[in-house]
Protein backbone atom coordinates (compact mmCIF):
# COMPACT_ATOMS: atom_id res chain seq x y z
CA UNK A 1 0.00 0.00 0.00
CA UNK A 2 1.42 3.39 -1.06
CA UNK A 3 1.73 5.87 2.01
CA UNK A 4 3.38 9.28 2.11
CA UNK A 5 3.75 10.65 5.62
CA UNK A 6 4.77 14.44 6.46
CA UNK A 7 5.89 16.10 9.07
CA UNK A 8 7.61 19.27 9.97
CA UNK A 9 4.81 22.07 9.73
CA UNK A 10 4.21 24.50 12.88
CA UNK A 11 3.47 28.01 13.85
CA UNK A 12 6.87 30.39 12.06
CA UNK A 13 6.85 33.84 12.30
CA UNK A 14 6.89 35.83 8.89
CA UNK A 15 10.77 35.91 7.66
CA UNK A 16 11.61 31.92 9.54
CA UNK A 17 12.46 29.19 8.41
CA UNK A 18 10.73 25.35 7.92
CA UNK A 19 11.78 22.06 6.92
CA UNK A 20 9.21 19.80 5.95
CA UNK A 21 9.83 15.75 5.54
CA UNK A 22 7.71 13.29 3.74
CA UNK A 23 8.64 9.44 4.27
CA UNK A 24 7.43 7.43 1.63
CA UNK A 25 6.96 3.66 1.89
CA UNK A 26 4.85 1.18 -0.19
CA UNK A 27 6.63 1.60 -3.55
CA UNK A 28 10.12 2.08 -5.23
CA UNK A 29 10.27 5.69 -4.16
CA UNK A 30 14.04 6.06 -6.57
CA UNK A 31 11.48 5.31 -9.60
CA UNK A 32 8.88 8.14 -9.01
CA UNK A 33 9.15 12.02 -9.72
CA UNK A 34 8.19 13.41 -6.12
CA UNK A 35 6.14 16.64 -5.47
CA UNK A 36 4.79 19.30 -3.07
CA UNK A 37 1.45 20.66 -3.48
CA UNK A 38 0.00 23.48 -0.95
CA UNK A 39 -3.66 24.53 0.00
CA UNK A 40 -4.72 27.80 2.17
CA UNK A 41 -6.98 27.35 4.49
CA UNK A 42 -10.41 27.01 3.29
CA UNK A 43 -8.88 27.48 -0.37
CA UNK A 44 -7.89 26.04 -3.74
CA UNK A 45 -5.00 24.38 -4.71
CA UNK A 46 -1.48 25.30 -5.68
CA UNK A 47 1.19 23.02 -6.96
CA UNK A 48 4.58 24.16 -5.49
CA UNK A 49 7.55 22.31 -6.77
CA UNK A 50 8.35 18.80 -8.27
CA UNK A 51 11.69 16.22 -8.61
CA UNK A 52 13.09 14.30 -10.66
CA UNK A 53 13.69 10.68 -9.57
CA UNK A 54 17.73 11.53 -9.21
CA UNK A 55 17.04 14.93 -8.11
CA UNK A 56 18.82 16.25 -11.52
CA UNK A 57 15.60 18.50 -12.22
CA UNK A 58 13.41 20.29 -10.20
CA UNK A 59 10.79 22.73 -10.78
CA UNK A 60 9.15 25.66 -8.45
CA UNK A 61 5.93 27.80 -9.10
CA UNK A 62 7.13 31.20 -9.14
CA UNK A 63 5.96 32.37 -5.81
CA UNK A 64 8.23 30.40 -4.21
CA UNK A 65 11.05 30.78 -6.48
CA UNK A 66 14.03 31.40 -4.40
CA UNK A 67 12.59 30.94 -1.43
CA UNK A 68 11.47 26.91 -1.34
CA UNK A 69 13.97 24.12 -1.89
CA UNK A 70 12.53 20.71 -3.10
CA UNK A 71 15.03 17.76 -2.39
CA UNK A 72 15.19 14.16 -1.97
CA UNK A 73 16.98 11.57 0.06
CA UNK A 74 16.22 7.89 -1.89
CA UNK A 75 18.64 5.74 0.44
CA UNK A 76 15.74 7.16 2.55
CA UNK A 77 12.40 6.99 0.99
CA UNK A 78 12.18 10.78 2.07
CA UNK A 79 11.21 14.17 0.23
CA UNK A 80 11.71 17.76 1.82
CA UNK A 81 10.87 20.80 1.53
CA UNK A 82 13.21 23.75 3.15
CA UNK A 83 10.85 26.62 3.46
CA UNK A 84 12.94 30.02 3.71
CA UNK A 85 12.07 33.89 4.22
CA UNK A 86 8.23 32.46 4.87
CA UNK A 87 5.39 34.89 4.18
CA UNK A 88 2.10 35.01 5.71
CA UNK A 89 0.84 33.59 2.45
CA UNK A 90 2.85 30.34 2.83
CA UNK A 91 0.01 29.42 5.42
CA UNK A 92 -1.29 25.99 4.08
CA UNK A 93 -1.90 22.50 4.42
CA UNK A 94 1.24 20.68 2.22
CA UNK A 95 0.86 17.39 0.86
CA UNK A 96 3.72 15.08 -0.83
CA UNK A 97 2.48 13.17 -3.91
CA UNK A 98 4.01 10.94 -5.85
CA UNK A 99 5.02 11.77 -8.95
CA UNK A 100 4.28 15.11 -11.36
CA UNK A 101 3.05 14.86 -14.46
CA UNK A 102 -0.38 11.97 -13.83
CA UNK A 103 0.87 12.24 -9.78
CA UNK A 104 -1.81 9.64 -8.54
CA UNK A 105 -1.10 9.37 -4.45
CA UNK A 106 -0.95 12.58 -1.87
CA UNK A 107 -0.15 12.28 1.90
CA UNK A 108 -2.50 13.69 4.46
CA UNK A 109 -0.62 16.70 4.69
CA UNK A 110 1.14 19.04 7.46
CA UNK A 111 -0.17 22.24 8.27
CA UNK A 112 2.53 25.23 8.09
CA UNK A 113 1.40 28.53 9.91
CA UNK A 114 3.02 31.86 9.32
CA UNK A 115 1.92 34.57 11.87
CA UNK A 116 3.36 36.81 13.94
CA UNK B 1 -0.13 30.07 -16.64
CA UNK B 2 -2.60 27.99 -17.90
CA UNK B 3 -6.21 29.28 -16.32
CA UNK B 4 -8.20 26.42 -15.41
CA UNK B 5 -12.19 27.83 -14.74
CA UNK B 6 -14.49 25.29 -13.53
CA UNK B 7 -18.50 25.65 -13.30
CA UNK B 8 -20.59 26.08 -11.41
CA UNK B 9 -19.00 26.59 -8.74
CA UNK B 10 -21.66 25.40 -6.71
CA UNK B 11 -24.15 22.52 -7.73
CA UNK B 12 -27.39 21.54 -5.76
CA UNK B 13 -27.87 17.54 -6.95
CA UNK B 14 -30.76 15.35 -5.98
CA UNK B 15 -29.55 11.74 -4.72
CA UNK B 16 -30.26 8.98 -7.78
CA UNK B 17 -29.87 12.05 -10.73
CA UNK B 18 -27.19 12.80 -12.99
CA UNK B 19 -24.61 15.31 -12.07
CA UNK B 20 -21.92 17.66 -14.68
CA UNK B 21 -19.11 19.65 -13.70
CA UNK B 22 -17.46 21.63 -16.56
CA UNK B 23 -13.67 22.74 -16.57
CA UNK B 24 -12.28 25.03 -19.24
CA UNK B 25 -8.45 25.94 -19.55
CA UNK B 26 -7.11 29.43 -21.38
CA UNK B 27 -4.73 27.16 -23.69
CA UNK B 28 -5.30 23.92 -25.13
CA UNK B 29 -3.85 20.79 -22.56
CA UNK B 30 -2.57 18.83 -25.87
CA UNK B 31 0.51 17.89 -24.95
CA UNK B 32 3.55 17.58 -27.25
CA UNK B 33 4.04 14.27 -26.68
CA UNK B 34 0.09 13.91 -27.79
CA UNK B 35 -1.71 13.59 -24.52
CA UNK B 36 -4.27 15.65 -22.66
CA UNK B 37 -3.29 15.59 -19.21
CA UNK B 38 -6.13 16.91 -17.54
CA UNK B 39 -7.24 15.11 -14.19
CA UNK B 40 -10.41 15.52 -11.54
CA UNK B 41 -9.91 15.06 -8.04
CA UNK B 42 -12.01 14.61 -5.17
CA UNK B 43 -11.78 15.88 -1.63
CA UNK B 44 -13.92 14.93 1.08
CA UNK B 45 -13.66 17.24 4.29
CA UNK B 46 -10.80 17.05 6.21
CA UNK B 47 -9.34 14.26 3.37
CA UNK B 48 -6.15 14.76 1.05
CA UNK B 49 -7.66 15.14 -2.65
CA UNK B 50 -7.62 11.57 -4.59
CA UNK B 51 -7.65 11.28 -8.12
CA UNK B 52 -10.44 9.73 -10.33
CA UNK B 53 -10.07 10.65 -13.61
CA UNK B 54 -6.35 10.83 -15.63
CA UNK B 55 -5.54 11.82 -19.08
CA UNK B 56 -9.38 13.42 -19.60
CA UNK B 57 -11.13 9.91 -19.34
CA UNK B 58 -9.58 7.54 -17.38
CA UNK B 59 -10.89 6.09 -14.26
CA UNK B 60 -8.64 4.87 -11.38
CA UNK B 61 -8.99 1.65 -9.37
CA UNK B 62 -11.45 1.53 -7.53
CA UNK B 63 -13.64 4.61 -8.47
CA UNK B 64 -16.85 3.79 -9.45
CA UNK B 65 -17.78 3.55 -13.30
CA UNK B 66 -20.81 6.19 -12.18
CA UNK B 67 -17.90 8.76 -12.89
CA UNK B 68 -16.73 9.80 -16.10
CA UNK B 69 -14.62 11.83 -17.79
CA UNK B 70 -14.45 13.26 -21.00
CA UNK B 71 -13.76 16.64 -23.28
CA UNK B 72 -10.92 17.65 -25.66
CA UNK B 73 -8.53 20.57 -25.97
CA UNK B 74 -10.10 22.92 -23.83
CA UNK B 75 -13.07 22.02 -22.54
CA UNK B 76 -13.57 18.89 -20.21
CA UNK B 77 -16.29 17.52 -18.37
CA UNK B 78 -17.02 15.58 -15.20
CA UNK B 79 -19.81 13.31 -14.88
CA UNK B 80 -21.84 11.79 -12.37
CA UNK B 81 -24.72 8.97 -13.54
CA UNK B 82 -26.10 8.59 -10.46
CA UNK B 83 -25.01 10.86 -7.35
CA UNK B 84 -24.72 8.91 -4.55
CA UNK B 85 -24.56 10.59 -0.69
CA UNK B 86 -20.58 10.35 -0.39
CA UNK B 87 -20.22 12.15 -4.35
CA UNK B 88 -21.60 15.52 -2.29
CA UNK B 89 -17.95 16.65 -1.95
CA UNK B 90 -16.10 19.10 -3.60
CA UNK B 91 -13.89 18.08 -6.94
CA UNK B 92 -10.90 19.54 -8.63
CA UNK B 93 -9.73 19.78 -12.11
CA UNK B 94 -6.21 20.13 -12.67
CA UNK B 95 -3.82 19.72 -15.66
CA UNK B 96 -0.44 18.68 -15.73
CA UNK B 97 0.51 19.60 -19.47
CA UNK B 98 1.84 22.81 -19.12
CA UNK B 99 4.03 23.73 -15.85
CA UNK B 100 2.98 25.53 -13.71
CA UNK B 101 0.29 22.80 -13.22
CA UNK B 102 -2.82 24.40 -12.00
CA UNK B 103 -6.10 23.22 -10.50
CA UNK B 104 -9.56 24.84 -10.91
CA UNK B 105 -11.50 26.58 -8.46
CA UNK B 106 -13.20 23.55 -7.01
CA UNK B 107 -16.74 22.56 -7.57
CA UNK B 108 -18.77 21.82 -4.35
CA UNK B 109 -21.89 19.39 -4.54
CA UNK B 110 -24.53 20.31 -2.43
CA UNK B 111 -28.17 18.00 -1.81
CA UNK B 112 -30.85 20.45 -3.39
Amino acid sequence: EVQLVESGGALVQPGGSLRLSCAASGFTFSSYWMSWVRQAPGKGLEWVANTKQDGSEKYYVDSVKGRFTISRDNAKNSLYLQMNSLRVEDTAVYYCARGARGSDYWGQGTLVTVSS
Amino acid sequence: DVVMTQSPLSLPVTLGQPASISCRSSQSLVHSDGNTYLNWFQQRPGQSPRRLIYKVSNRDSGVPDRFSGSGSGTDFTLKISRVEAEDVTVYYCIQDTHWPYTFGQGTKLEIK
